[in-house]
């Protein structure tokens, strides 16, 4: 069965450092592969999502993710963090049981990402 | 604009009350689906739906109930035999092609009193 591993429930950065959000995934057949932002409560936002094709997908906000089948991973990356990238932040990979293009999506356990002036 | 609407955005509950979440969409979205929002713990799929008059239960069905008699809509009831409904809700829906992800509500707040 599909799983998403995010590591670390808590990461704390200064303003203007690199953000490194890891999530690794398990899965028998290529994913689908998405990271969502979530502000304090609101819904899920689309950050960014990788199907097919260029392993580099770049998202709104200048966050960017690779990925790599090699390390079934899907790091979620930024080269400044500003203020306002507070939030949480769920990695998700496709539930491929049903096969092909259907099904749904399998969450991480999220993490919180602080940022301090 | 074309979204999805969660009513209302904070509900409290008394022991012993079912109470009904709101979710109505107008992206013209074939699947629909309810999560529970718990601090450190995720989402936890209670009940998802591909097409109408169709439903199926997700990993925490125990003491939820849905129904899917339209397309735009589909309510969530917390009946009385979930012991711990304290939460945040969300609801989502997606067309049925997998790729394009889903799109989000606003969440509701339920809170037992």
């Amino acid at each position: 069965a599909q799983s998403v591993t995010q590591l670390g429930s808590h990461v704390s950065v200064s303003e203007g450092a690199l953000v490194l959000l890891r999530c690794n995934y398990s899965s028998s057949v290529p994913p689908y592969l998405f990271w969502y932002v979530q502000y304090p409560n609101q819904g899920l936002q689309l950050l960014l999502k990788y199907t097919t094709g260029a392993t580099l997908v770049k998202g709104i906000n200048g966050f960017e993710a690779e990925f790599k089948k090699s390390e079934t991973s899907f790091h979620l990356t930024k080269p400044s963090a500003h203020m306002s990238d507070a939030a949480e932040y769920f990695c998700a990979v496709s539930d491929q049981r049903y096969g092909g293009s259907q099904g749904n999506l399998i969450f991480g356990k999220g993490t919180k990402l602080s940022v301090k002036p | 604009d074309g979204g999805i609407t969660q009513s209302p955005k904070y509900l409290f509950r008394k022991e012993g009350q079912n109470v009904t979440l709101s979710c109505e969409q107008n992206l013209n979205h074939d699947a629909m689906y309810w999560y529970r929002q718990d601090p450190g713990q995720g989402l936890r799929l209670i009940y998802y739906s591909q097409i109408v008059n169709d439903f199926q239960k997700g990993d925490i069905a125990e003491g939820y109930s849905v129904s899917r008699e339209k397309k735009e809509s589909f309510p969530l009831t917390v009946t009385s035999a979930q012991k711990n409904p304290t939460a945040f809700y969300l609801c989502a829906s997606s067309i049925r092609r997998i790729n394009y992800g889903y799109t989000f509500g606003s969440g509701t707040r339920l809170t037992v009193v």
